[in-house]
């Protein structure tokens, strides 16, 4: 089993300022790390899919990057909006499985 | 427009049996690859199962042998039948949606919330 580990475990941001949340592999899955982002109540939304590509109507304040066992997804100029927790997902192999998850908190 | 809506959560006694039913709208079922994904309260997310649309199925070592995935193509749901339920199988249950192997779940159902109490 792909084991992913993401850092910070939370994190306390100030609206507009940049958020970089890391995504570790146990081993090398390519391009194969998609990022959700899931607000209370509510079920997770795909932000990024492969590493880096936005999925359809996400802002463009949110990308990704990386490849192997090494990702991060970046959120430019925080909004009070983007409150919420961001997990990292592998679809490289069975079992599928996501990061512990990173909750985001705006000051 | 994409819509996934899951029933059949509830409370049931530890031992008991309850399936989970996912209505699909705006694409088909048999054509996808579907998934389950549960979060225990308070926790992250974990992956419990699929179903390609060649009709293999697979699951989490946590459930193999317990739970079933399955489809009715002329209902356009999916279904999780889970048996031998356990306290630690209490969860909200999600549907999600990938078009092939590889994808990412790009659809989610909003979840139903299964509880294993006595």
């Amino acid at each position: 089993e792909i084991v992913l580990t993401q850092s910070p475990d939370f994190q306390s941001v100030t609206p507009k300022e940049k958020v970089t949340i890391t995504c570790r592999a146990s081993q090398s899955i390519g391009s194969s790390l998609h990022w959700y982002q899931q607000k209370p109540g509510q079920s997770p939304k795909l932000l990024i899919k492969y590493a880096s590509q936005s999925f359809s109507g996400v802002p463009s304040r949110f990308s990704g990057s990386g490849s192997g066992t090494d990702f991060t997804l970046t959120i430019d100029s925080l909004e009070a909006e983007d409150a919420a927790t961001y997990y990292c997902h592998q679809s490289s192999s069975l079992p599928r499985t996501f990061g512990q998850g990173t909750k985001v908190e705006i000051k | 427009e994409v819509q996934l809506v899951e029933s059949g959560g509830g409370l049931v006694q530890p031992g008991g049996s309850l399936r989970l039913s996912c209505a699909a709208s705006g694409f088909t079922v048999s054509s996808n690859y579907m998934g389950w994904v549960r979060q225990a309260p308070g926790k992250g997310l974990e992956w419990v199962s699929v179903i390609y649309s060649g009709g293999s199925t697979y699951y989490a070592d946590s459930v193999k042998g317990r739970f079933t995935i399955s489809r009715d193509s002329s209902k356009n749901t999916v279904y999780l039948q889970m048996n031998s339920l356990r306290a630690e199988d209490t969860a909200v249950y999600y549907c999600a949606r990938h078009p092939s192997s590889g994808w990412p779940f790009d659809y989610w159902g909003q979840g139903t919330l299964v509880t294993v109490s006595s």
